[in-house]
């Protein structure tokens, strides 16, 4: 089946420091990646869709600055994290929807445990 | 008010004892229901698209079905493995956005 790779799994930056993580689209092409961070024993919560050579669409309260993301081709979508602080400290995953024969399924990345110290 | 509600919150079953979860849906212009499965620590993992009510999917010991204001997800003998957080989730209309539930802790005791 379709598979959605995530890339650190995990990562401990300094505070003040950027972080970038990738998501790839292994055997599908994404027009539409999406981005949501989910604190522990919480549901998962949409930062942002980003859609293939345009810019990303932030849901309300996310900082478009603060965290940078980039959807530069079919298959590869980046978070970066930047001036990150401990209260950044996450899990974070991306999805990526499969279009493809006319279909509409939605696949998660492993997701990205990000700690700032 | 929420617009896709997920019951119960949290089940416990004896391995073997068969039973359902409940997704129940307000949105308009259903576009796709999902069901995921979520292990601590992980990203969901796909386990079915429903399209249109009366569209039924299965895998494994999982079956799916859908009608016009909920869909079930059948467990048949469950066992240990099983236990998971399952998420149910719509997209609607012109979005591509999914709407999650609040998810089902499932527990499944050997």
């Amino acid at each position: 089946g379709a598979v959605v790779s995530q890339h650190p799994s995990r990562v401990i930056c300094k505070s003040g420091t950027s972080v970038k993580i990738e998501c790839r689209s292994l055997d599908f092409q994404a027009t539409t990646m999406f981005w949501y961070r989910q604190f522990p024993k919480q549901s998962l919560m949409l930062m942002a869709t980003s859609n293939e050579g345009s810019k990303a669409t932030y849901e309300q309260g996310v900082e478009k600055d603060k965290f940078l993301i980039n959807h530069a081709s079919l298959t590869l979508s980046t978070l970066t994290v930047t001036s990150a602080h401990p209260e950044d400290s996450s899990f974070y995953i991306c999805s990526a929807r499969d279009g493809g024969q006319g279909g509409n399924t939605i696949y998660f990345g492993e997701g990205s445990w990000l700690t700032v110290v | 008010e929420d617009q896709v509600t997920q019951s119960p919150e949290a089940l416990r079953l004896q391995e073997g004892e068969s039973s359902s979860l409940n997704c129940s849906y307000t949105v308009s212009g259903l576009r796709g229901l999902f069901w995921y499965r979520q292990d601590p620590g992980k990203g969901p993992e796909f386990l079915f698209t429903l399209y249109s009510a009366g569209e039924e999917k299965e895998k494994e010991r999982l079956k799916a079905t859908l009608t016009k204001k909920e869909s079930f997800l059948h467990i048949t003998a469950p066992k240990p493995e099983d236990s998971a957080t399952y998420l149910c989730a719509v997209t609607q209309g012109g979005s591509e956005k999914l709407v999650f539930g609040k998810g089902t802790k499932l527990t499944v005791n050997p």
